[in-house]
């Protein structure tokens, strides 16, 4: 059975960094692609980028360029996804989501990890 | 980037109604478009694939249609554990974008 299991919440003062991980088990890792979700409270959901491990090649959203690095460990088969120069607007819960290599919906998540960014 | 509009942004219904949300892209998709539900607290849940196809272990009162910029999502029979917001989302371009969401209630 595949699970995608997160680290816990975070409270971030602004202009810090979080790092959030994603850990995979079950299945064949080298077979995925790790996304990453957030949702603000009460808001909808808002792509921040993805992973292809095997490739070590990521794709971010435009909006993040510049402040977000996903990457991924291989022998861990953890991913992760770094957020710099936090502000309050970054408040939300950030989920990983698998996709299967050449496939593009979202089949397993995580539990959400909150981050919280305030002074 | 391509945006997504879902509709209605909320709908009111009984146990055992027929629903269909519609999504609609800026631009031609193809069927490169996803349906998902999130319960309150919980992360989303994959339902239909490439606009028709359901997922594994999905009932199949859940079903979805549509190509090119225009979609639907029904729900033909409603269940208690149905009432939650369903999200359309599509892969055709990077960004990947998802519709705002319609939130499903209890009437």
């Amino acid at each position: 059975q595949i699970q995608l299991v997160q680290s816990g919440a975070e409270v971030k003062k602004p202009e810090s960094s979080v790092k959030v991980s994603c850990k995979a088990s079950g299945g064949n890792f080298n077979n995925y692609v790790i996304n990453w979700v957030r949702q603000a409270p009460g808001q909808g959901l808002e792509w921040v980028g993805k992973i292809i491990p095997i490739l070590a090649m990521p794709t971010y959203a435009q909006i993040f360029q510049g402040r977000v690095t996903i990457y991924a460990d291989k022998p861990t088969t953890t991913a992760y996804m770094e957020l710099s120069n936090l502000t309050s607007k970054d408040t939300a819960v950030y989920y990983c989501a698998r996709s299967l290599s050449g496939t593009y919906h979202f089949d397993n998540w995580g539990q959400g990890a909150l981050v919280t960014v305030s002074s | 980037d391509i945006q997504m509009t879902q509709s209605p942004s909320s709908l009111s219904a009984s146990v055992g109604d027929r629903v269909t949300i519609t999504c609609q892209a800026s631009q031609d998709i193809t069927n490169y478009l996803n349906w998902y539900q999130q319960k309150p607290g919980k992360a989303p849940k994959l339902l239909i694939y490439d606009a028709s196809n359901l997922e594994t272990g999905v009932p199949s009162r859940f079903s979805g249609g549509g190509s090119g910029t225009d979609f639907t999502f029904t729900i033909s029979g409603l269940q208690p554990e149905d009432f939650a917001t369903y999200y359309c989302q599509q892969f055709d371009n990077v960004p990947i974008t998802f519709g705002q969401g319609t939130r499903l209630e209890l009437k």
